[in-house]
């Protein structure tokens, strides 16, 4: 099993539209949640963190459910530049030498959304 | 751009050739990534660099790569005898710890190694 699982999609939407996206992860010691975005042959960046009370901003809400191990992220209102594949990310907490916790993030396989007039 | 930097960032070369990365992080940030992503996947962790410290390895890391961050600010990835299968893209991050804390990662557009 995938340590992170997303459904790749694509999904096709129209402009205006509501999509969720979904994602599970396997480990339970998962500390830190993100979704990052990344449009064609460019890197990725990070869209948001996502918090246990689950958090907005502006048109885009990530939700958690540590108990199910699920993360989710609604996009209102699409618009043509959302357009882009969505990454699940997921860290366990690892710690170095010094005792310090890093940050070796586990990606998902991405979801490609497009938005379409 | 103070952002992350790589280069080169298409690098194309016949199988059985060594190939050298180099990633420039964010002046400030002392935690340095190294990722590889093939198509249709996400990123996958290589390895890992606290200053000039490598800390950590993935068992992807074969023994024909290996990674340097000599003054704990740029660093290289060399993959020797480079394989059909080593093609995808490179992908360097960098972090601050602050605190503690691990502050988000920022990452470089990439270097794309296609191999013939």
């Amino acid at each position: 099993r995938k340590e992170v699982e997303q459904d790749p999609g694509p999904f096709n939407v129209p402009e205006g539209a509501t999509v969720a996206f979904n994602c599970t992860y396997s480990n339970s010691a998962s500390q830190s949640f993100f979704w990052y975005r990344q449009d064609c042959r460019k890197e990725p960046k990070l869209l948001m963190s996502v918090y246990s009370s689950g958090n907005e901003d502006g048109r885009f809400t990530a939700q958690l459910n540590r108990a199910s191990q699920y993360i989710s992220l609604l996009i209102r209102d699409s618009k043509l530049s959302d357009s882009a594949t969505y990454l699940c990310v997921v860290t366990v907490p690892r710690f170095n030498a010094g005792g310090t916790s890093y940050g070796k993030l586990t990606f998902g396989q991405g979801t490609i959304l497009t938005v379409h007039p | 751009d103070t952002g992350v930097s790589q280069n080169p960032r298409h690098k194309i070369t016949k199988r059985g050739q060594n190939v050298t990365f180099r990633c420039d992080p964010i002046s400030e940030h002392n935690r340095l990534y190294w990722y590889r992503q093939t198509l249709g996947q996400g990123p996958e962790f290589l390895t890992y660099f606290q200053n000039e410290a490598q800390l950590e390895k993935s068992r992807l890391l074969s023994d024909r790569f290996s990674a340097e961050r000599p003054k704990g600010s740029f660093s290289t990835l060399e993959i020797q005898r480079t394989e059909q299968g080593d093609s995808a893209m490179y992908l360097c991050a960098s972090s601050l710890v602050y605190g503690g804390i691990n502050q988000p990662q920022h990452f470089g557009d990439g270097t794309r190694l296609s191999i013939l």
